[in-house]
């Protein structure tokens, strides 16, 4: 299976920050990464597919980038609703594997 | 919007079978534009994905799991279905059903807010 490495795993910042997490591939996986964000008692939600294509209705401020192993989310200017766990997922090889997950709490 | 509802015991023995109900709104589980999905989340841990199935029948497997997966559709109340068998300690986790639409099957649209299986006796 493909591994999906997340970092950091913890990431505190300010509201108004810049933020941004790093998902890392143990193999090529082209552009075939979602991110999703998600939150203690609620449904996962995605935000970012093919690697860097918004899901409709996700704020513009939510960004991806990357192809080949290394990804990051980027986050422009941190709002208070953003305070969440953020996972990728590679979609190239089945199964489909996940990385462990960041979480950005207030500093 | 696809609206997703998980449901099942919240406690099984170790060697019993993990039985849970996706109940679906605002689509169709016999529709051809929809997969169905279950993911799991151990404690502390990352995403698991378990497998899919689409309103045909097909179905694929983690093949981590696949000797003790089946997944089933219930188009008359509306819901799809996971049985896992043998459990261990191992499988404690909380168990999202989500859906993709068939043109991007591997994106999970829509999620279920999960449901906590603990093993233990």
């Amino acid at each position: 299976d493909i591994q999906m490495t997340q970092s950091p795993s913890t990431l505190s910042a300010s509201v108004g920050d810049r933020v941004t997490i790093t998902c890392r591939a143990s193999q090529s996986i082209s552009s075939w990464l979602a991110w999703y964000q998600q939150k203690p008692g609620k449904a996962p939600k995605l935000l970012i597919y093919k690697a860097s294509s918004l899901e409709s209705g996700v704020p513009s401020r939510f960004s991806g980038s990357g192809s080949g192993t290394e990804f990051t989310l980027s986050i422009s200017s941190l709002q208070p609703d953003d305070f969440a766990t953020y996972s990728c997922q590679q979609y190239n090889t089945y199964p489909w594997t996940f990385g462990q997950g960041t979480k950005v709490d207030i500093k | 919007q696809v609206q997703l509802q998980e449901s099942g015991p919240g406690l099984v023995k170790p060697s019993e079978t993990l039985s849970l109900t996706c109940t679906v709104s605002g689509a169709s589980v016999s529709s051809d534009t929809y997969y169905w999905s279950w993911i799991r989340q151990p404690p502390g841990k990352g995403l698991e994905y378990i497998g899919y199935m689409y309103f045909s029948g097909t179905t694929r497997y983690n093949p981590s799991l696949k000797s003790r997966v089946t997944m089933s559709l219930d188009t008359s109340k509306n819901q799809f279905s996971l049985k896992l068998t043998s459990v261990t300690a191992a499988d404690t986790a909380v168990y999202y059903c989500a859906t993709s639409r068939a043109v991007r099957l591997e994106i999970l649209d829509s999620w279920g807010q999960g449901t906590l299986v603990t093993v233990s006796s």
